[in-house]
């Protein structure tokens, strides 16, 4: 089955530590994308990237960084530079032309210990 | 900037009532979704309204789009407690080539017995 695979379910980040965050998709989509939710509040864009070795930043990307080498993969990753990193992180992805809608995976739980 | 704005951000009703949860953008678009998020879970897509005057139903939940207003509603009928989650609007917005979703706040929705 076609679908988005996110990993880890659960991950604890240490302070000053760096951590990536892996999005694979298999649909074949071109665009991909990062957001950010906070307990209680809306989607946030970190990152998106429409074709293969090109991203743009969002409404909130300091702090993070994304790479698309390949156009099944989409990793975030979290730098010591984020000041409060924790929170639920979804990755999505989308074909750009014909658009069919968005896929979602099941999200990344980033706590800081 | 595109704004999406939802209302009310909260919302306890009973069951057997209706109810209709609001969603203004700032922007043109013709593409607008409903997404469903039950806590801790990723997003589940609800509905994909792709122009002017479209309506969609499934089950007791019922959306409609507006573009000259720039509103879409989500109409929900004789609710029950299973529907208690909390819904997103979100509006496709295309800028230079680059398509990204933009979210409204949310509404967390009660239902109670």
């Amino acid at each position: 089955d076609g679908g988005i695979t996110q990993s880890p379910k659960y991950l604890f980040r240490k302070e000053g530590q760096n951590v990536t965050l892996s999005c694979e998709q298999n649909l074949n989509h071109d665009a991909m994308y990062w957001y950010r939710q906070d307990p209680g509040q809306g989607l946030r864009l970190i990152y998106y990237s429409q074709i293969v070795n090109d991203f743009q930043k969002g409404d909130i990307a300091e702090g993070y960084s994304v790479s698309r080498e390949k156009k099944e993969s989409f990793p975030l990753t979290v730098t010591s530079a984020q000041k409060n990193p924790t929170a639920f992180y979804l990755c999505a992805s989308t074909s750009v032309a014909p658009n069919y809608g968005y896929t979602f995976g099941s999200g990344t739980r980033l706590t800081v210990v | 900037e595109l704004k999406v704005e939802q209302n009310p951000l909260f919302l306890s009703m009973q069951e057997g009532k209706n109810y209709t949860i609001y969603c203004n953008y700032s922007t043109t678009s013709d593409r607008l979704y409903w997404y469903r998020q039950d806590p801790g879970k990723s997003l589940e897509s609800l509905f994909v309204l792709l122009s002017n005057g479209a309506v969609k139903q499934e089950g007791r939940l019922m959306a409609s789009l507006d573009t000259k207003a720039r509103l879409s509603t989500l109409h929900i009928t004789a609710a029950v407690h299973d529907l208690s989650a909390t819904y997103f609007c979100a509006v496709d917005l295309s800028i230079q080539g680059a398509q990204k979703l933009v979210f409204g706040q949310g509404t967390r929705l009660t239902i109670n017995p």
